[in-house]
C-alpha cells in the first residue's frame, strides 16, 4: 500500500532563505507525486506535480521538486523564502489501484521569519 | 476554463441538527469528484470519491453519505451531526482519468 510521510510538522526559516520542505513515499510502481499549498481557511492550491516525465519539476511561485526514485523522496524546495510563503503544505502520492484517489502527507507548516 | 464552487462558506450546527454541503464544477463534464474532512490540527481525510455519476465510495464509515444527483454536483449531507464532525470541508475534482486534483474554498462546519 502507498503511503507518504512528510518529517517536520512546522518547519520555520528566515526571510530569503532556503525553503526545504520533505516528502518521503512507499509505492509499489512508479506513483504520480504532488505538492499542495493551503493558506489558513482556503482550499488546496496545486503547486507542483510529478507525472513520470522529467524529474525536476517546476511549480508556482518559485517552488520545485526533485523526483528521486533511489531514495523515494520528492522534496519540495524554493530558493529564497518569502513571508507570503508562510503557509501548510502537503505531498501527495496517487493511489494506484485505479480509483484516482491521493494518499496525503500529514502536512508541515511553513512559518518566514522576518 | 473549470472552477468549483462550496456553499455554505461557514455553517454553525446545533447537535443532531441535519447538514447538506454542495458541491459544484463548471466547465467539464464526468469528473471525478472528492469530499475531504480537515480536523483543527490535522490532515486531510478523504471521506468520499465518485468515479462518475453512479458510482460513490466511502472511505471511513461515520454518520455522513455523499449523493450525485447531476454529473458536476456533489453533496454530503448528514441526518444527526456530531460534535466530531465540525471541521473543516473541502471538495475537489479531477478530470476523468485523471489523478490531478482541484479543491475547492471549503466550508467551515461547527457543530455545537
Amino acid at each position: 500500500a502507498q503511503s507518504v510521510t512528510q518529517l517536520g510538522s512546522h518547519v520555520s526559516v528566515s526571510e530569503g532563505a532556503l525553503v526545504l520542505l520533505r516528502c518521503n513515499y512507499s509505492s509499489s510502481v512508479p506513483p504520480y507525486l504532488f505538492w499542495y499549498v493551503q493558506y489558513p481557511n482556503q482550499g488546496l492550491q496545486l503547486l507542483l506535480k510529478y507525472t513520470s516525465a522529467a524529474t525536476l519539476v517546476k511549480g508556482i511561485n518559485g517552488f520545485e521538486a526533485e523526483f528521486k526514485k533511489s531514495e523515494t523522496s520528492f522534496h519540495l524546495t524554493k530558493p529564497s523564502a518569502h513571508m507570503s510563503d508562510a503557509a501548510e503544505y502537503f505531498c501527495a502520492v496517487s493511489d494506484t489501484s485505479g480509483t484516482y484517489k491521493y494518499i496525503f502527507g500529514t502536512g508541515t507548516r511553513l512559518k518566514v521569519l522576518a | 476554463s473549470q472552477t468549483i464552487h462550496q456553499w455554505p462558506a461557514t455553517l454553525v450546527q446545533p447537535v443532531g441538527s441535519p447538514l447538506s454541503l454542495e458541491c459544484t464544477v463548471e466547465g467539464t463534464s464526468n469528473p471525478n469528484l472528492y469530499w475531504y474532512r480537515q480536523a483543527a490540527g490535522r490532515g486531510l481525510q478523504l471521506l468520499f470519491y465518485s468515479i462518475g455519476i453512479d458510482q460513490i465510495s466511502s472511505e471511513v464509515p461515520q454518520n455522513l453519505s455523499a449523493s450525485r444527483p447531476q454529473d458536476r454536483q456533489f453533496i454530503l449531507s448528514s441526518k444527526k451531526l456530531l460534535l466530531s464532525d465540525s471541521g473543516f470541508y473541502l471538495c475537489a475534482w479531477s478530470m476523468y482519468s485523471s489523478y490531478e486534483q482541484y479543491f475547492g474554498p471549503g466550508t467551515r462546519l461547527t457543530v455545537t
